[in-house]
């Protein structure tokens, strides 16, 4: 079955302590992403990548970390979360940039 | 920077009537305007999408218009159903390799 898995489905955790959100696809798809979803701000781009090796910033970077290493993983790294971080967190991957969006079933990350 | 405003943030309509949702977006080099539906605790999934070459799609009920002169494009329901109650937000494709996703529209389908 084609899909996008991620894990953790939810996480709390406790403020500095680095974690690791997986995110793969077994879709051969080129382009994946991650968002943010916060109430009345929709979905917002933190990182996406064309390609293995290949990541660019998306609105707000900051605070987070991903590598491609492989075409099918792209994990999120939250070095040292923060209370902001607390939100809502899908992957998605296309086909290649320009085409529909598969998403994961989403992360709820609470820092505290 | 580039941003996608979408409108109404919440519509209320009843069963069998219509529902528009409208959008507009700033980065004239957008190329590629999905759609997507999200239901209460699921993932958002694609309903409709256009490109920049065409001016309006359809596939049965829904329908998405795209206008390029005024940087606007909209989501149309016709007949609703008390299943189309979800979360719809519009997106455009900038003409880098971002997606910009508009705030969505909460609908609800009163039976």
């Amino acid at each position: 079955e084609a899909q996008v898995t991620q894990n953790p489905r939810y996480l709390i955790t406790v403020t500095g302590k680095k974690l690791t959100v997986t995110c793969s696809q077994n879709m051969n798809h080129e382009y994946m992403s991650w968002y943010r979803q916060d109430p009345g701000l929709g979905l917002r781009q933190i990182y996406y990548s064309m390609n293995v090796e290949v990541t660019d910033k998306g609105d707000v970077p900051e605070g987070y970390k991903v590598s491609r290493k492989e075409k099918r993983n792209f994990p999120l790294i939250l070095e040292s979360p923060s209370p902001n971080q607390t939100s809502l967190y899908f992957c998605a991957s296309s086909y290649r940039e320009g085409t529909e969006a598969f998403f994961g079933q989403g992360t709820r990350l609470t820092v505290v | 920077g580039e941003n996608v405003e979408q409108h109404p943030s919440t519509l209320s309509v009843q069963e069998g009537d219509s529902a528009v949702i409208k959008c507009t977006y700033s980065d004239s080099a957008s190329n590629y305007f999905p759609w997507y539906k999200q239901e209460l605790g699921k993932r958002p999934q694609l309903i409709i999408d256009i490109r920049s070459n065409v001016g309006e799609k359809k596939d049965q009920r829904i329908a998405v218009t795209l206008n390029k002169t005024a940087k606007h494009f909209s989501l149309h329901i016709t007949e609703t159903q008390p299943e189309d109650s979800a979360v719809y937000f519009c997106a455009a494709n900038t003409g880098g390799f971002k997606t910009i996703f508009g705030a969505g529209t909460r609908l609800f389908v009163k039976a």
